[in-house]
């Protein structure tokens, strides 16, 4: 089955730039998704077909794309940014639904 | 701006089957493509699948021997059932529209969740 690879843990210090990876085999053809999940919430969209970011959404928050490789950027980091972040995206057919394991974003 | 509501019991027993109900509102359940996705204790999100406003399903390959979506629109309701349940099925479940770029005013490529409910916890028990 289809899988998205995503580093567990990304820390960083109030103010500094976090950069959060996603790599899959089909990324290169379907355009990536990134959810922002705060512990006891409902995942909300940050990004949208990999660089456009949805109404409402701080312009600290970017995407970037790179062939098989999808990359959430959060720039001046803020304390409300700690959360788990996940990428989402579709196989080749763009008929099955996938997400990444989730990176963890602590803001030290 | 739509709203999603997951309903339904938060307990059930090994080897039978969880029901939950998603209700939504503030939007219409017509031409879009509506989801479940499940997120068990500690762990990722997982799609199960979608139904479209028409009828049409498509569940996650994983899970499709046991997932059965319904919709009854004129309840603006979609349902999801998942027979014989395991312990390793507890979990939060969510409703979620897909969204999308639309071709023409009916038509849409589902790519993405862009709406959520606030999530249901099951717990698969004895």
């Amino acid at each position: 089955s289809y899988e998205l690879t995503q580093p567990p843990s990304v820390s960083v210090s109030p103010g500094q730039t976090a950069r959060i990876t996603c790599s899959g085999d089909a990324l290169p053809k379907q355009s990536a998704y990134w959810y922002q999940q705060k512990p006891g919430q409902a995942p909300i969209l940050v990004m949208s077909r990999d660089t456009e970011r949805p109404s409402g959404i701080p312009d600290r928050f970017s995407g970037s794309s790179s062939g098989a490789t999808v990359t959430l950027t959060i720039s001046g980091v803020q304390a409300e940014d700690e959360a788990d972040y996940y990428c989402q995206s579709s196989d080749t057919s763009g008929s099955f639904y996938v997400f990444g394991s989730g990176t963890k974003v602590t803001v030290l | 701006q739509v709203q999603l509501q997951e309903s339904g019991p938060g307990l059930v027993k090994p080897s039978e089957t969880l029901s939950l109900t998603c209700t939504v509102s503030g939007g219409s359940m017509r031409n879009y493509y509506w989801s479940w996705i499940r997120q068990s204790p500690g762990k990722g999100l997982e799609w199960i699948g979608y139904i479209y406003h028409s009828g049409r399903t498509h569940y996650n390959p994983s899970l499709k021997s046991r997932v059965t979506i319904s919709v009854d629109t004129s309840k603006r309701q979609f349902s999801l059932k998942l027979s014989s349940v395991t312990a390793a099925d507890t979990a939060v479940f969510y409703c979620a529209r897909l969204g999308g770029d639309f071709y023409d005013s009916v038509t849409y490529d589902p790519t993405h969740f862009d709406s959520w409910g606030q999530g249901a916890l099951v717990t698969v028990s004895s």
